[in-house]
């Protein structure tokens, strides 16, 4: 099935370093969703975001709908290692169109 | 919990067999999405039903793929004659009705085919 470019696919970090992923796509989305997925669990909800530059944080998180609608952000700072995981991102085109599109996907290690 | 439920949480079982896998959504949420993610993947759309609307069928692989809603509430997503391919995490997904309300997910049933 479709699914949006997300990048890194994966990436070491030192704890405390911060942290950048993005996800684009060709087509231009309404709302933009991050999750954050552990071993053995579903994905747990991040950030949602609705509006084209909405910047939004969620504690040490903060994530932005890119002003062109094709793309979204991803920022954690000051990294611990419980920050260990996989993130997604997840994007939906409009009203009345029910179906979000996945990104594949950044595994970020930390390392203490 | 107040969550997605999912059961059962792990299914071995052999090829060719016929599986049924169960997922208890949010009370009150009248969306719910079946995903599958393969090892290392991310998120395959299967199918979607929103209220008493026709299920949107059109992310099952194959016509061994099928699931039902009864009563606007739980789902079941059955797989017949399975096969290695069909090894994953089958994770389900349930939403209010409004159209980009976030997805809340389960845990998922770890699939393995032998």
């Amino acid at each position: 099935g479709q699914q949006l470019n997300q990048s890194p696919q994966s990436m070491f970090i030192q704890e405390g370093e911060d942290v950048s992923m993005n996800c684009t796509s060709s087509s231009i989305f309404n709302t933009w969703l991050w999750y954050k997925q552990d071993p053995g669990e579903g994905p747990v909800l991040l950030i949602a975001l609705y509006k084209a530059g909405e910047l939004t944080s969620n504690g040490r998180l903060t994530a932005q709908f890119g002003i062109t609608r094709k793309d979204s952000f991803l920022n954690i700072s000051a990294s611990i290692p419980s920050d260990v995981g996989i993130y997604f991102c997840a994007g939906q085109r409009g009203s009345g169109t029910y179906k979000y599109i996945f990104g594949t996907g950044t595994r970020l290690k930390v390392l203490a | 919990g107040a969550g997605v439920s999912q059961s059962p949480s792990n299914k071995v079982t052999e090829k060719g067999k016929d599986v049924e896998l169960r997922c208890d959504p949010i009370s009150g949420h009248t969306a719910l999405y079946w995903y599958r993610q393969s090892l290392g993947q991310g998120l395959e759309f299967l199918i979607y039903f929103q209220g008493n609307s026709a299920p949107d069928k059109s992310g099952l692989p194959s016509d061994r793929f099928s699931a039902e809603r009864t009563g606007g509430s739980v789902s079941t997503l059955t797989i017949q004659r399975t096969q290695q391919e069909d090894s994953a995490v089958y994770l389900c997904a349930s939403s209010t009705s409004q159209g980009n309300q976030p997805q809340h997910f389960g845990d998922g049933t770890r699939l393995s085919i032998l």
